[in-house]
């Protein structure tokens, strides 16, 4: 079954950084792009960004610039979403989902989600 | 800017109908996804670009856009399509995504 895999939950300290990746199981990420969407506690979805995989070039959401970083590892095939400068605020599930259109189909599959809590 | 607006709660009785609305003035121009979202666990999509159903989803779900509103339709509700509902709207020129707040429908 093609899904995404993220990896696992992280606590860390206000100011620290941290890194989320995310690989595809089960499908290849060519043709797709791949979004980072946040969850914060007990609230909506929220999208972040998206990433082209072809090109490598990232897109952020007004609200994610600056200390949001998306990346991508051709070489073993994983995106990633560093966060630096950690927040309380920044305590959330960072899902990532990946996606491909056509004229008569929309592929979408997404990660399990990680838990990024930040607390002193 | 670019926002989608949905009803924060929706409560229905197995077997009735639940219509949940997206109101954003982009939608005459750009697609409308439905996700559900149960608790614990990842977004599903249930409706891609305005009224597609992809495999799986059963055919109680369905989808409609018209003008600056899109409407996802449970008929025949069961106890299992208590979630969150969320719609995404996709703007092809700048790229960008926005969700709509999301609507927590309970099953009474």
């Amino acid at each position: 079954q093609a899904q995404l895999v993220q990896s696992g939950s992280e606590v860390k300290k206000p100011g620290a950084s941290v890194k989320v990746s995310c690989k595809p199981s089960g499908f290849t990420f060519g043709g797709y792009i791949l979004n980072w969407v946040r969850q914060a506690p007990g609230q909506g979805l929220e999208w972040m960004g998206w990433i082209s995989i072809q090109t490598g070039i990232p897109t952020y959401a007004q609200a994610f610039r600056g200390r949001f970083v998306f990346s991508l590892d051709t070489s073993v095939n994983t995106a990633y979403l560093q966060i630096s400068s950690l927040k309380a605020e920044d305590t959330a599930v960072y899902y990532c989902q990946s996606d491909k259109s056509g004229p008569s189909y929309f592929f979408d599959f997404w990660g399990q989600g990680t838990l990024v809590t930040v607390s002193s | 800017s670019h926002e989608l607006t949905q009803p924060p709660s929706l409560s229905v009785s197995p077997g009735q109908t639940a219509r949940i609305t997206c109101s954003g003035d982009a939608l005459p121009k750009q697609y409308a996804y439905w996700y559900q979202q149960k608790a614990g666990q990842a977004p599903r999509l249930v409706i891609s670009k305005d009224t597609e159903r992809p495999s799986g989803i059963p055919e109680r779900f369905s989808g409609f856009s018209s003008g600056t509103a899109a409407t996802l339709t449970i008929s025949g509700v069961q106890a299992d399509d208590e979630a969150d509902y969320y719609c995404l709207s996709i703007n092809i020129t700048s790229t960008l995504r926005v969700f709509g707040g999301g609507t927590k429908v309970t099953v009474l």
